[in-house]
């Protein structure tokens, strides 16, 4: 498609359960990004790749989520042992390149839902 | 800590009226900032972008106002229309044209839910 795609669209996991996202970027975008929103809240960043290196992940909360991106394109966000405070929309989004600039900008998928019961 | 924040958490108006739904900065460093549109259910839907060299950026029914003096950023839509009904963020980013910026790390507000009445 032409967007970026996420799946699962929902997930419920059960306390201390391994989860996957999955997120396939628009083609040919370079940069990928990951972020986490929480009900009523905005978008928060988690993580940013550039092609398969992992630029930035200080936003990740915990050692208990990892992110890769082995080639480029679709990038998998892991989070092990869920907690409830996981529960959240994890929000997936690529740029043609990086830095941002106008031509440049950051376009997003609908999200995983993830609820931890 | 340095962050982006709204004015105005909800904002209802008539179909047809224009609607402003303002954004404070505090980061000066600061030099990119985006609108973006999240209806129920979906992902934030880019809307319109502006550069720190700039105050003012028009879209379609959109226009984008930068006051770097406050720190304060507005998006305006004309004529208001009931698909506009959504959440609007602000998002800031800084490093414009280096890399040694804060690149993907966007940092949004907490949202402006507008509610268009027919």
């Amino acid at each position: 498609g032409a967007g970026v795609s996420q799946s699962p669209r929902y997930k419920v996991a059960k306390r201390g359960q391994d989860v996957a996202l999955r997120c396939d970027p628009i083609s040919g975008h370079v940069s990928l990004f990951w972020y986490q929103q929480a009900l009523g809240q905005g978008p928060e960043f988690l993580t940013y790749f550039q092609n398969e290196a992992q630029l930035d992940k200080s936003g990740l909360p915990s050692d208990r989520f990892f992110a890769e991106r082995p080639e480029g394109s679709v990038s998998t966000l892991k989070i092990q042992r869920t907690q409830q405070e996981d529960s959240a929309v994890y929000l997936c989004a690529s740029s043609l390149d990086s830095p941002l600039n106008s031509g440049n900008t950051i376009y997003f998928g609908e999200g995983s839902w993830l609820t931890v019961v | 800590g340095e962050s982006v924040g709204l004015h105005l958490p909800t904002l209802s108006v008539q179909e047809g009226d224009n609607s402003i739904i303002n954004c404070a900065y505090s980061n000066s460093a600061s030099d990119y900032f985006i609108w973006y549109k999240q209806e129920s259910g979906k992902g934030p839907q880019f809307i319109i972008d502006i550069r720190s060299n700039m105050d003012k950026r028009q879209g379609q029914r959109v226009t984008v106002l930068l006051n770097k003096t406050v720190k304060h950023l507005s998006l305006q839509i004309a004529a208001t229309q009931p698909g506009d009904s959504a959440v609007y963020f602000c998002a800031e980013n800084w490093g414009l044209g280096g890399y040694g910026g804060s690149q993907g790390n966007l940092i949004f507000g907490k949202g402006t839910k507008l509610s268009v009445k027919p």
